[in-house]
C-alpha cells in the first residue's frame, strides 16, 4: 500500500482481556518495527522484524506481549491479559532495512489502546 | 538506560524567529541521527538526518548540527512558522546494534503567531 496501515485505530478493553493490533507495512519494505508511546513518554522500541523473523525482541515489556509477521508482510502484536499500564499508542513502522545510511522508518498513525 | 535524551519537554517561540531543539546521546557508536516530527493523532514523519561523520546537514528551513565530542545534536528551524508546532523526536541508529532507531522523549514546539 501507499503507507503503513494500522488497525484498529482505537481500542478500549477491560483489564485481563487479550487484544490484537494489526500492521500492514509499505509493500516491499522488509523491515517492520513496533514502538509504543505511553502518555507523556517518548517512543519505546518493542520489537523488530526482518522478513518473518524477529532478530530483536529486546523491547517487549513482558511475556504477555508477543508479535508475529507472516508472508513478510502483515504483523500482529498480541497483548494477553491486558493491564492498565499497557494503555498507550502502539506505533508500527516499516523500512527498506538498509545496512548503511539513515534507516528512515515510515510510521503508521498508531493504535490507541485504553485498558479500563 | 536512556541512550538518547531530550531534556526540554517543551519550547515556545515567536513566528519568524529561530527554534532550536536539543538532543544528547551517550552511545558513541551511533552511525546516524534523525529528527522526526509528530502531530497529534498521527504517526511521526521523517524530517532530516545526519551521518555521524558530518557536523551539519541543511534542508530548506531545517538544519541539524552534530557535535560528536559533546555527544550533542540540535535542530534549527528558521524562520519558524505556526505549522511547525508539533512534537519533535530525536533518534539514533547503530548498525552494530541491529539497526533499530532509538528515540528521545520528544520536545513539544509551539510557534506563536
Amino acid at each position: 500500500g501507499a503507507g503503513v496501515s494500522q488497525s484498529p485505530s482505537n481500542k478500549v478493553t477491560e483489564k485481563g482481556k487479550d487484544v490484537e493490533l494489526r500492521c500492514d507495512p509499505i509493500s516491499g519494505h522488509t523491515a517492520l518495527y513496533w514502538y509504543r508511546q505511553s502518555l507523556g513518554q517518548g517512543l519505546e522500541f518493542l520489537i523488530y522484524f526482518q522478513g518473518n523473523s524477529a532478530p530483536d525482541k529486546s523491547g517487549l515489556p513482558s511475556d504477555r506481549f508477543s508479535a508475529e509477521r507472516t508472508g513478510g508482510s502483515v504483523s500482529t502484536l498480541t497483548i494477553q491479559r491486558t493491564q492498565q499500564e499497557d494503555s498507550a499508542v502502539y506505533l508500527c513502522a516499516s523500512s527498506l532495512a538498509p545496512s548503511s545510511g539513515a534507516n528512515v522508518l515510515t510510521f503508521g498513525a498508531g493504535s490507541r489502546l485504553t485498558v479500563l | 538506560d536512556q541512550q538518547v535524551k531530550q531534556n526540554s519537554p517543551s519550547l515556545s517561540v515567536q513566528e519568524g524567529r529561530i527554534s532550536i531543539l536539543n538532543c544528547d546521546y551517550t552511545n558513541s557508536m551511533f552511525d546516524y541521527f534523525l529528527w522526526y516530527k509528530k502531530y497529534p493523532a498521527e504517526g511521526p514523519t521523517f524530517l532530516i538526518s545526519i551521518s555521524s561523520i558530518k557536523d551539519k546537514n541543511e534542508d530548506g528551513r531545517f538544519t541539524v548540527f552534530l557535535n560528536k565530542s559533546a555527544k550533542h545534536l540540535s535542530l534549527h528551524i528558521v524562520p519558524s512558522q505556526p505549522g511547525d508546532s508539533a512534537v519533535y523526536f530525536c533518534a539514533a541508529i547503530s548498525y552494530n546494534q541491529g539497526g533499530k532507531l532509538i528515540f528521545g522523549q520528544g520536545t513539544e514546539l509551539s510557534v506563536k503567531p
